[in-house]
């Protein structure tokens, strides 16, 4: 099976940087994603990792280490309206289905 | 151009009742999936479906049943509905691109009494 672990909660302050971290188990693996989600509103597509390294996308940056399962979302200059919570995702290899963690919520204080 | 759309926003539903979520995109995906999200548990996959006429269990299937009519619809049906089936819903596609690039649907919020 899969599974995924992240911090349930993290709290920030406005132009600070923060990290949330992802930590999975799967059997064979086809990347990692993020996605954001707003209170209300549904999941929106943030970035993806299928090797090893740090992906940037402006103020966002994803890193993914595979020998240790690992990765994390970077966000840089945060803003009140990066405060949404924020999944992990894999895929594994040969399969359809993608599995989400159980979000990551992020907390944006002036 | 409305990307992936779910019917209805909001149901309240009886103990014992049926209803079927409607989903539609046209994006030309290829697969489709149906996610139910409750508080603190994340999504969880239901069913998906990889191409048109195929479908598979998710992580959470019991209790609920998955049509693949066309490339378009991918609906999702409770054919008894529990209480323990009260969640918000999304629907999403994924195009053939290779990376895990999910368009989710706004969301169904089903309450069951």
């Amino acid at each position: 099976g899969q599974s995924l672990e992240q911090p349930s909660e993290v709290t920030a302050v406005e132009g600070a940087i923060v990290q949330i971290n992802c930590t999975y188990q799967t059997s064979g693996f086809y990347g990692l994603s993020w996605y954001q989600q707003h209170d209300g509103g549904a999941p929106t597509f943030l970035s993806y990792n299928a090797l090893d390294g740090l992906e940037e996308t402006g103020r966002f940056s994803s890193f993914l280490s595979r020998s240790d399962s690992y990765g994390y979302l970077l966000l840089q200059e945060l803003q009140m309206k990066d405060s949404a919570s924020y999944f992990c995702a894999v895929r594994s290899t040969g399969f359809q289905k993608l599995v989400f963690g159980t979000g990551t919520r992020l907390l944006v204080s002036p | 151009n409305a990307g992936v759309t779910q019917t209805p926003k909001f149901q309240v539903l009886k103990t014992g009742q049926s209803m079927t979520l409607q989903c539609a995109q046209d994006m030309n995906h290829n697969s489709m999936y149906w996610y139910r999200q409750d508080p603190g548990m994340g999504l969880r996959l239901i069913y998906y479906s990889a191409s048109e006429g195929t479908t598979d269990k998710g992580e959470v299937p019991n209790g609920y049943n998955v049509s693949r009519l066309n490339k378009r619809e991918f609906s999702l049906r409770l054919e008894s509905a529990a209480p323990s089936q009260t969640s918000v819903y999304f629907c999403a596609g994924q195009g053939s691109s290779g990376a895990n690039v999910l368009t989710f649907g706004a969301g169904s919020r089903l309450t069951v009494l």
